[in-house]
């Protein structure tokens, strides 16, 4: 079973500010079948970036995705208000038992 | 458009079973693979089981093999998860997800339905 750990566990940033989340896998993640998702409270999650790199449909351009082998990066530019919330990693290589990493919080400074 | 809506949820004694149903339209169900995903309060997604378009090919996590089973109806449209032996540990909502192919992201999720296990 592929590992996927993310860091930080938490970041504080204020609106405009750029945001940079780590994904570590504990094996290489053939394809880039690397995915983020972002959860708001109460809501289900919402597809970001798909295959490491790719943006899912409506997903503003401040949202992108970098990486292949074992570490990615899910960068958001220029924080919006409603930017500020959970995000998972997921694997989709070795299907069909998909695995999340434990989420960063996003949090307004 | 794609619409998951998941039922069945509630409160539960432990060591009892409960069926979640996850009915499904705006697209052609028997098509598409579905997954069961969970996430107890508070913390993260926990990847559960998955079914392909056919019901031919399942798949569960370890914690839940042998008491979850995930089944589908294709003539209903609809996806099920029937968890028996439950426990306190399996308090959390429960979401089903739609994917277009085998090695896929979930583009499609439901809004969720809440078990509670308690005594």
């Amino acid at each position: 079973e592929i590992v996927l750990t993310q860091s930080p566990g938490t970041l504080s940033l204020s609106v405009g500010d750029r945001a940079t989340l780590s994904c570590r896998a504990s094996e290489t993640i053939g394809s880039s079948f690397l995915a983020w998702y972002q959860q708001t409270p109460g809501q289900a999650p919402r597809l970001l970036i798909y295959a490491a790199s790719s943006r899912a449909t409506g997903i503003p351009d401040r949202f992108s995705g970098s990486g292949s082998g074992t570490d990615f990066t899910l960068s958001i530019s220029r924080l919006e208000p409603e930017d500020f919330a959970v995000y998972y990693c997921q694997q989709y290589d070795r299907s069909p038992m998909y695995t999340f990493g434990q989420g960063t919080k996003l949090e307004i400074k | 458009q794609v619409q998951l809506v998941e039922s069945g949820g509630g409160v539960v004694q432990p060591g009892k079973s409960l069926r979640l149903s996850c009915a499904a339209s705006g697209f052609k169900f028997d098509n598409y693979g579905m997954h069961w995903v969970r996430q107890a309060p508070g913390k993260g997604l926990e990847w559960l089981a998955y079914i392909s378009y056919d019901g031919s090919e399942k798949s569960q996590a370890d914690p839940v093999t042998g008491r979850f089973s995930i089944f589908r109806d294709n003539a209903k449209d609809t996806l099920y998860l029937q968890m028996n032996s439950l426990t306190t540990e399996d308090t959390g909502f429960y979401y089903c997800a739609k994917v277009s192919g085998y090695s896929s992201p979930f583009r499609d999720w439901g809004q969720g339905v809440l078990v509670t296990v308690s005594p």
